[in-house]
């Protein structure tokens, strides 16, 4: 099982630029994430989706917008990009939104901003 | 949610059990703790969780105390792939806060 699938894996984008984090998950999970970690931090929530069909802010969603295509699909988008969205982006994904155990996590996304 | 807290760093040598503590003096008795690992440059890897008694499962043993203020994850032999960085979350399962929130946590270097 592929588990959380992100791509790219690496981008790096001019600023003013736009572009999509794509995530998918083959586990049949209703809940997915995207989290940024900066270095030497935690990870913050951008946004999150609870179930098909909904998605809410997380901690810092300024400067990002989702979209929940279907039950496997959850992306991630920056429409004008900044240096401070320099960061590694990852996805994750739950069987139900309320409870904390059982996130797997994708492998990450590394975004450079210049 | 209850904040955490965890020293930055521990060493433990390889074979040796790693104890690894967290303080939540501030959890709220509808709050399980869990714990997650980071290793280097991959996503976050569930560890177990509990809510006041003991647990263990096939990666760590979870020590609550009685009181709920602190808890000590426990890796039975540590090897040199237990490296990476551990959190310790405090969250409340059927909450409105939905968010899973870490930490620095502690990187365990685990030795030769």
């Amino acid at each position: 099982n592929a588990g959380v699938t992100q791509t790219p894996k690496f981008q790096v984008l001019k600023t003013g630029q736009s572009m999509t984090l794509q995530c998918a998950q083959d586990m049949n999970h209703n809940s997915m994430y995207w989290y940024r970690q900066d270095p030497g931090m935690g990870l913050r929530l951008i946004y999150y989706s609870a179930s098909e069909g909904t998605t809410d802010k997380g901690e810092v969603p300024n400067g990002y917008n989702v979209s929940r295509l279907n039950k496997r699909e959850f992306s991630l988008r920056l429409e004008s990009a900044a240096p401070s969205q320099t960061s590694v982006y990852f996805c994750a994904s739950s069987d139900t939104f309320d409870r904390g155990y059982g996130y797997t996590f994708g492998s990450g996304t590394r975004l450079t901003v210049v | 949610d209850a904040k955490t807290t965890q020293p930055p760093s521990m060493d433990c040598a390889e074979g040796r059990a790693a104890n690894l503590p967290c303080n939540h003096s501030t959890i709220s008795g509808n709050e399980y703790v869990y714990w997650y690992r980071q290793i280097h440059s991959q996503g976050p890897q569930y560890i177990i969780h509990g809510l006041k008694n003991n647990e263990t499962n096939e990666m760590a043993s979870l020590i609550i105390t009685e009181d709920r203020k602190s808890s000590t994850l426990i890796l039975p032999h540590a090897t040199l792939r237990d490296t990476a960085v551990y959190y310790c979350i405090a969250f409340a399962s059927g909450g409105s806060n939905y968010k899973l929130t870490f930490g620095k946590g502690t990187l365990l270097t685990v030795n030769p």
